[in-house]
């Protein structure tokens, strides 16, 4: 069966302290791994897609990197902005396209 | 593109109700999925559409729930006779093409509340 595990479950961070978010799978043959964010009360906003080990996608404080066992999400110098939860997804071969979601990591970010 | 959207936002119901949302995705997309969320948790797939045809259906949608996509548009979800363990967050995502690891992107939300 399908699975993703996060940790930490949640991280307090300071203004400018970097750090990394860990997403651990298993899947049977992995099609995909999604990176989202999610604010209060919202639904995930899309950040990455990761499709093969080795890979790596960028976007402003934030980079992936996908591993046959695990995806990093690094946060470098992060803002209060920044403070959401953070959900990684999977998609496993075989499967129609529905996503298998970690619980998350709640990461705040202290001025 | 006004992305996916979600009505109500937010319903609040008494034990027993019958509840139905509405998702309509982005206009392109052929491909619309509903999942649900409770406090702490990640969402946990319920269903998925492509165009009209409903394609699977998650063991957590008990014979209460219902989904339909008419037309291959909007979708509905009704739950009939709530209970108070359907108190949760009801997410709607579409995605477009045919190819299964295509990007999903979601809709706010509707948070549901059974008293």
């Amino acid at each position: 069966e399908d699975q993703v595990t996060q940790s930490p479950e949640a991280l307090r961070l300071q203004e400018g302290e970097s750090s990394s978010l860990n997403c651990s799978y298993t899947v049977s043959g992995l099609r995909g791994l999604f990176w989202y964010r999610q604010d209060p009360g919202k639904g995930p906003e899309f950040l990455f897609t990761l499709y093969s080990a080795g890979e790596e996608k960028e976007k402003e404080r934030l980079k992936a990197t996908l591993t046959k066992k695990e995806s990093f999400l690094h946060i470098t110098a992060p803002k209060p902005e920044d403070s959401a939860t953070y959900l990684c997804a999977v998609i496993g071969s075989g499967n129609t396209g529905k996503l298998i979601f970690g619980q998350g990591t709640t990461l705040q970010v202290k001025p | 593109d006004t992305g996916v959207s979600q009505n109500p936002r937010h319903k609040i119901t008494k034990r027993g109700q019958n509840v139905t949302f509405r998702c309509d995705p982005i206009s392109e997309h052929n491909r619309l999925y509903w999942y649900r969320q409770t406090l702490g948790q990640g969402p946990e797939f319920l269903t998925y559409f492509q165009n009209e045809a409903q394609l699977e259906k998650s063991r957590l949608l008990s014979d209460r729930f219902s989904a339909e996509r008419p037309k291959g548009s909007f979708s509905t979800l009704e739950i009939q006779r709530t209970e108070q363990g359907d108190s949760a967050m009801y997410l709607c995502a579409s995605s477009t093409r045919d190819t299964s690891t295509d990007t999903q992107y979601f809709g706010p939300g509707t948070r549901l509340t059974v008293l």
